[in-house]
């Protein structure tokens, strides 16, 4: 099947930018999304982008596509502890949707 | 709305039990989903209905069913528990997926973490 891999760990600082990588193999993909989940608790959609653009940004989050390299990346600004969560790249095709492993990101103090 | 509802929320089996995870959404959405997560692995696709009567397989069906009676509901069911199904389950809902339509997004339940003795 399709793959969608992400690192496991990302470790910054307290007011450091984060950057979370995607790749992601389905070219026919239409959406792309990024999760959020807290310890103990389900996903939450934090953003999504369609396949047609390039970059979407929302307050503090970026996110960047590069369709011909099939790369998806999350950049959090001025990244607070309480970012601290795991984020779950995942792609769509119709009702076909495949989730990455999920980076773990702790923000240290 | 209570959004996307689960029963229980920590289960322990022993090897060869039965029984029901439940799932509820209160938005009227045609689309319902059952993932488990296992560390390292991400989520992966159970089943999945789009709408009342109508359920079909994900990436990994073996050892569960589910049953769509009403919009509402959609539970999972362990007829024979393994310790490979140890995991956590969540329930995901959404607008039916349409290509080319809204951004249609997954709410999910809060998870039922289950270990099988």
């Amino acid at each position: 099947g399709e793959d969608v891999e992400q690192s496991l760990f990302l470790s910054v600082r307290e007011g450091d930018s984060s950057v979370i990588n995607c790749t992601y193999t389905d070219s026919s993909s239409t959406y792309l999304y990024w999760y959020k989940q807290e310890p103990g608790a389900g996903l939450q959609l934090l953003t999504y982008i369609f396949s047609n653009m390039d970059m979407k940004q929302d307050q503090r989050l970026t996110v960047l596509l590069n369709k011909k390299d099939k790369h998806l990346s999350l950049r959090i600004a001025d990244t607070q502890t309480g970012d601290s969560a795991i984020y779950f790249c995942a792609e769509r095709d119709n009702n076909d949707m495949r989730f990455g492993a999920g980076t773990r990101l702790t923000v240290k103090p | 709305n209570a959004g996307v509802t689960q029963t229980p929320k920590f289960q322990v089996l022993k090897t060869g039990q039965s029984m029901t995870l439940q799932c509820a959404q209160d938005m009227n959405h045609e689309y319902m989903s059952w993932y488990r997560q296992d560390p390292g692995m991400g989520l992966r696709l159970i089943h999945y209905s789009v709408g009342a009567g109508i359920t079909d397989q994900g990436e990994v069906p073996n050892g569960y069913n589910v049953s769509r009676s009403t919009t509402e509901d959609f539970p999972l069911r362990l007829l024979s528990a393994a310790p490979s199904q140890t995991s956590v389950y969540f329930c995901a809902s959404s607008l039916f997926f349409r290509s080319g339509g809204a951004k249609n997004e997954q709410f999910f339940g809060p998870g039922t973490r289950l270990t099988v003795l």
